[in-house]
């Protein structure tokens, strides 16, 4: 079957920095999403990893594992306006996407 | 400013009535999707168009009809309402294999 996981809820605080994981089992794998979404809002796109490594966009950054099957986004230098949703997705051999949960981030002041 | 938009905002429907949300884009994407989205879940897929003038059904279509008769326009109808269809309501579109998908705001759709 086709699976996605990751941490429902994570805490961190303002300023620090924050791995959010994601583990996939996907028929086929063409690449990884992340998304984020604030409450009540739309996803909007992140970052998307074909191959393996660290790809990093800013204070965000993505990196994926294939012959793991495992992603992570890392957010340095927290803002309270990372508060949000993020999402992980894995785009199978027929490009549809397989979404995670979600993980709800919260941040402390 | 380019975009999706969907129509209704919300709306609280009445168990048995039929229902078409809108959705429409003005970024000429080919590819053009409806999720459902439930708390504690993930994005479910229901139906999804690669080009006008095919659909194909994603991993929750029962209940839930599509039609893609030109590029823009993707409108989603429940032909029957049934409270477990209570939902939020996402449409998307994206440029093909590969690309993000672009998210409307979504609808939030009571069933009562």
């Amino acid at each position: 079957g086709q699976n996605i996981d990751q941490p429902t809820e994570m805490t961190a605080t303002e300023g620090a920095i924050v791995q959010i994981n994601c583990t996939y089992q996907t028929s086929g794998f063409n690449g990884l999403f992340w998304y984020q979404q604030h409450a009540g809002e739309a996803p909007t796109f992140l970052s998307y990893n074909v191959l393996d490594g660290l790809e990093e966009k800013g204070r965000f950054s993505s990196f994926l594992s294939r012959s793991k099957g495992y992603s992570y986004l890392l957010l340095k230098e927290l803002q309270m306006k990372d508060s949000a949703s993020y999402l992980c997705a894995a785009e199978d051999s027929n490009y549809q996407l397989i979404w995670g949960a979600g993980t709800k981030l919260i941040i402390k002041p | 400013i380019a975009g999706i938009t969907q129509a209704p905002t919300s709306q609280i429907l009445a168990a048995g009535r039929r229902m078409t949300l809108r959705c429409t884009q003005d970024m000429r994407h080919n590819a053009m999707y409806w999720y459902r989205q439930d708390l504690g879940l993930g994005l479910r897929l229901i139906h999804y168009s690669n080009t006008a003038g095919t659909t194909g059904k994603g991993e929750v279509p029962d209940g839930y009809s599509v039609s893609r008769a030109n590029t823009d326009d993707f409108p989603l109808t429940l032909a029957s309402a049934v409270p477990s269809q209570t939902s939020v309501y996402f449409c998307a579109s994206s440029d093909g294999d590969g690309q993000p998908q672009h998210f409307g705001d979504g609808t939030r759709l009571s069933i009562l």
